[in-house]
């Protein structure tokens, strides 16, 4: 089984950055994911990691060390529309396993 | 052109009720999955077909019946609604065996169901 785990919630001002940070413990590993889920929305691909070390992709970047069992997702220059529900889900076969989510609200 | 199309976005029913949740991509994936959300965010799978067949079930009580008349379609009905049952069920799908690797699922709007 997978046990995935992030922080509940995180507060952040307009123009910062931060890090949201995801612990797994699996049996078997097929990547990694992040998705942002605005409320009342459906959730929305972010990012993927695999390997080892840094995807970036525009104010995004995700991290992931397999042997440590770790990812970070860092949002840089936050905006208020940054808002959401961050989820770090783990690839099992072909099933996503989610985490519970980190609840980010930005202020300004 | 809606990628993942679920209905009803809203359903609200007493308990003891039937009822079901339609599904249907039109992005040629083969797998579909259906996850349920809680009120607490939690967003858990509870099934998944790949190209009309069942690949996982996960503890659900055997009320929910999962059927997939074709690869496009993935429908969910509920016998005998409980209080419980109460959330946002999403419907996703994806490429099982991706090239890129990373079978990103794509998810419906979600069906918020209320159960009085």
């Amino acid at each position: 089984g997978q046990n995935i785990d992030q922080p509940t919630e995180m507060t952040a001002t307009e123009g910062a950055i931060v890090q949201i940070n995801c612990t797994y413990q699996t049996s078997g590993f097929n990547g990694l994911f992040w998705y942002q889920q605005h409320a009342g929305e459906a959730p929305t691909f972010l990012s993927y990691n695999v390997l080892d070390g840094l995807e970036e992709k525009g104010r995004f970047s995700s991290f992931l060390s397999r042997s440590k069992g770790y990812s970070y997702l860092l949002l840089k220059e936050l905006q208020m529309k940054d808002s959401a529900s961050y989820l770090c889900a783990v690839r099992e076969g072909t099933a996503l396993i989610f985490g519970k989510g980190t609840t980010l609200s930005v202020s300004s | 052109d809606t990628a993942v199309s679920q209905t009803p976005k809203y359903l609200v029913t007493q308990m003891g009720n039937d009822k079901s949740i339609k599904c249907e991509q039109n992005l040629g994936h083969d797998t579909m999955y259906w996850y349920k959300q809680d009120s607490k965010k939690f967003l858990k799978i509870m099934f998944s077909y790949n190209n009309k067949e069942l690949i996982i079930n996960e503890t659900v009580p055997n009320r929910f019946s999962p059927k997939s008349p074709d690869k496009a379609h993935l429908n969910l009905h509920i016998n005998s609604l409980e209080l419980g049952d109460s959330a946002v069920y999403f419907c996703a799908s994806s490429f099982r065996d991706d090239p890129l690797g990373a079978n990103v699922l794509t998810f419906g709007a979600g069906s918020r169901l209320t159960v009085l």
